[in-house]
């Protein structure tokens, strides 16, 4: 099994350009999540979707957007990409939204904006 | 005040060596806590969970202090393997958890 895949693993972008970043499953899980990790910060929450058709602000939802495609697949969105989303972006899936419920996690996309 | 505060470290210790992390928690109404595992640019993966009466998984104990709202990781006979950062994690009761940014450990031969 593959868990959970991103793309791409690095990208760099110039201020004021968009991009998406993929997010993949296989593990038939309901709910997955996207956060962004900084050095000292710890993973913050973007926002998650606790089950098909459904999507919600996390901790730091400025300047992204999401889209639950189906089941398998979330992606995340930078419209007008800034310095300062220079950051780790890992991915992660659950088999509910309930938090006592393990977060199985992605290889993490490495983006740099300048 | 953090939701959730850890000592960055690093803990140097060498093989051998029992290690604890304590991290502390601001909301009382938590219930979920876990101890996840991160190894240099690498996701984080799941170590234990912490239960109420303490679990131990080998060499790992995790222990809850409800009353003063802290979790506790304890790591015996250290092993190079071992080094990693350790993210205490702690669900927010609004159906998403908060990341700790992790304890530093470094294991010297």
């Amino acid at each position: 099994n593959a868990g959970v895949t991103q793309t791409p693993k690095f990208q760099v972008l110039k201020t004021g350009q968009s991009m998406t970043l993929q997010c993949a499953q296989d593990m038939n899980h309901n709910s997955m999540y996207w956060y962004r990790q900084d050095p000292g910060m710890g993973l913050r929450l973007i926002y998650y979707s606790a089950s098909e058709g459904t999507t919600d602000k996390g901790e730091v939802p400025n300047g992204y957007n999401v889209s639950r495609l189906n089941k398998r697949e979330f992606s995340l969105r930078l419209e007008s990409a800034a310095p300062s989303q220079t950051s780790v972006y890992f991915c992660a899936s659950s088999e509910t939204g309930n938090p006592s419920y393990e977060q199985y996690f992605g290889p993490g996309t490495r983006l740099t904006v300048t | 005040r953090k939701e959730v505060e850890q000592d960055p470290g690093p803990f140097n210790v060498p093989e051998g060596a029992t290690v604890a992390f304590n991290c502390t928690y601001s909301n009382s109404a938590s219930q979920s806590f876990f101890w996840y595992r991160q190894d240099c640019r690498k996701e984080p993966k799941l170590l234990m969970s912490v239960y109420s009466s303490g679990n131990e998984d080998g060499r790992f104990t995790a222990q809850l202090n409800r009353a003063s709202q802290y979790i506790s990781l304890l790591i015996r006979d250290s092993k190079l393997s071992d080094s990693a950062t350790y993210l205490c994690v702690v669900d927010t009761g609004r159906r998403a958890l908060t990341f700790g940014s992790g304890t530093r450990l470094q294991v010297q031969p």
